[in-house]
């Protein structure tokens, strides 16, 4: 069983571009979770789909910050345009809630100049 | 609302020390508990989970008993490798929640010396 899938692994770009971070999820979990980890405010949640529907996006920074889930395969975060402080390293987890395991893709590490 | 309290890092350890990373919880009902561990460059991974009271999750080593009357699930290890060195995350995942995400504390830096 593969796991959590995230791409690119890492991303440099400068301020002012679009980002795309894209997440293939393992089959069989109908939960997907979007994270932000940075040094100063840890592991934050930003959104999370249940059965491909957004069900919280509460934790979304700004309007810059979009994510799709179009099938049960697939899933994008979207930052437009991107800034400095939008450095971080982004992680899709995916789940069955409740007592069940999240499972953690390796992240992808952005880097806005 | 639900929230998970650890202690602040960073901990560092001689190798072959004992371990123990404090965990604590508030939360209605007797919520799933868990902790993870983040090695360098990678995403968290479950370590191990005990879902109601009294239970003992267990692996590779690490230890931790949910204790409902102290609201704790204090993570322990009796000989730290320096491979353990990660960051640990103590999560909850609050009662009858269905699919909803799980609350993480701000996790722990773990360093082991040889």
């Amino acid at each position: 069983d593969a796991g959590v899938i995230q791409s690119p692994r890492h991303e440099v770009t400068e301020m002012g571009q679009e980002v795309t971070l894209r997440c293939k999820p393992i089959s069989g979990h109908n939960s997907l979770f979007w994270y932000r980890q940075t040094m100063m405010r840890g592991l934050e949640l930003l959104i999370y789909f249940n059965n491909n529907v957004p069900i919280d996006d509460s934790g979304m920074p700004e309007d810059r910050f979009s994510a799709k889930m179009p099938n049960a395969s697939f899933s994008t975060l979207k930052i437009q345009p991107s800034e400095p402080r939008d450095s971080a390293v982004y992680f899709c987890a995916m789940g069955a809630g409740g007592a069940d395991t999240q499972y953690f893709g390796p992240g992808t590490r952005l880097t806005v100049l | 609302g639900d929230s998970v309290t650890q202690m602040e890092g960073p901990v560092t350890l001689s190798e072959e020390a004992f371990l123990t990373i404090n965990c604590t919880y508030t939360a209605t009902g007797y919520p799933s508990l868990f902790w993870y561990v983040q090695y360098p460059g990678e995403g968290l991974q479950l370590l191990l989970k005990a879902t109601k009271a009294d239970d003992k999750g267990s692996n590779k080593g690490f230890e931790a008993t949910y204790r409902k009357e102290t609201t704790s699930f204090h993570l322990e290890k009796g000989s730290v490798q320096v491979s353990d060195s990660a960051v640990y995350f103590c999560a909850l995942s609050p009662p009858g929640s269905g699919n909803t995400p799980l609350v993480f504390g701000k996790g722990t830096r773990l360093s082991v010396i040889a």
